[in-house]
């Protein structure tokens, strides 16, 4: 079974731009997550679905981030427009039953973004 | 503000001895625990997770937890020259629900041959 496929795999673009970050959970996952991780700040949690139905964006860091999911099989996260401090791997990933008892969290590739 | 703090490390540990990880969590009611093991330029993967007060015990990994203390940590036997990468120490929130995991910075591990 194909596992969490993200793209594009690196970004590079400039600021001001607008970045769309594309990813395909497992099938039958319920729970989308979208993370980014830095050096600085290590991995945090951006966005969570559950069903394609958003449950907390608090960690999303203002209003030039959003993302959606349309259906069970696609998600986006979409910067606009982009700084160089958005610069970071962003990470999805999906897992059934949400991660409160097993923490099975199966992440994509990760999208390594740039932002000059 | 939840907080998983680690020791960011680099810790050195000779091919064969126990590599010892420690984390500590700010929310006391946080009931799950769990350590991802991820190789540099990969992605997070899921090596054990624990959530009763003791040892757990799988193959070379051990995951301790202490809740009074609020203290989780993953003890590495037989360390391999493969089980160099970083350790992410993750807890789930308190208050139910199927929250997303909070991390700590990890610990990068380095295992000399």
């Amino acid at each position: 079974d194909a596992g969490v496929i993200q793209s594009p795999r690196h970004e590079v673009t400039e600021m001001g731009q607008e970045v769309t970050l594309r990813c395909k959970p497992i099938s039958g996952h319920d729970y989308l997550f979208w993370y980014r991780q830095t050096m600085m700040r290590g991995l945090e949690l951006l966005i969570y679905f559950n069903n394609n139905v958003p449950i907390d964006d608090s960690g999303m860091p203002e209003d030039r981030f959003s993302a959606k999911m349309p259906n069970a099989s696609f998600s986006t996260l979409k910067i606009q427009p982009s700084e160089p401090r958005d610069s970071a791997v962003y990470f999805c990933a999906s897992s059934l039953g949400g991660t409160l008892r097993t923490g099975e969290l199966f992440f994509g590739e990760g999208s390594r973004l740039t932002v000059l | 503000q939840k907080e998983v703090e680690q020791n960011s490390g680099p810790l050195s540990v000779p091919e064969g001895a126990i590599a010892s990880l420690n984390c500590t969590y700010s929310d006391r009611g946080s009931q799950s625990f769990f350590w991802y093991r991820q190789y540099s330029g990969k992605s997070p993967e899921l090596i054990m997770f624990i959530y009763s007060n003791g040892d757990k015990e799988d193959g070379r990994f051990t995951a301790q937890l202490n809740k009074a203390s609020q203290y989780v940590s993953l003890l590495i036997r037989d360390s391999q020259p493969s089980d160099s990468a970083t350790y992410l120490c993750a807890v789930a929130p308190s208050g139910g629900g199927a929250d997303g995991l909070t991390f700590g910075k990890g610990t990068h591990l380095i295992i000399q041959p």
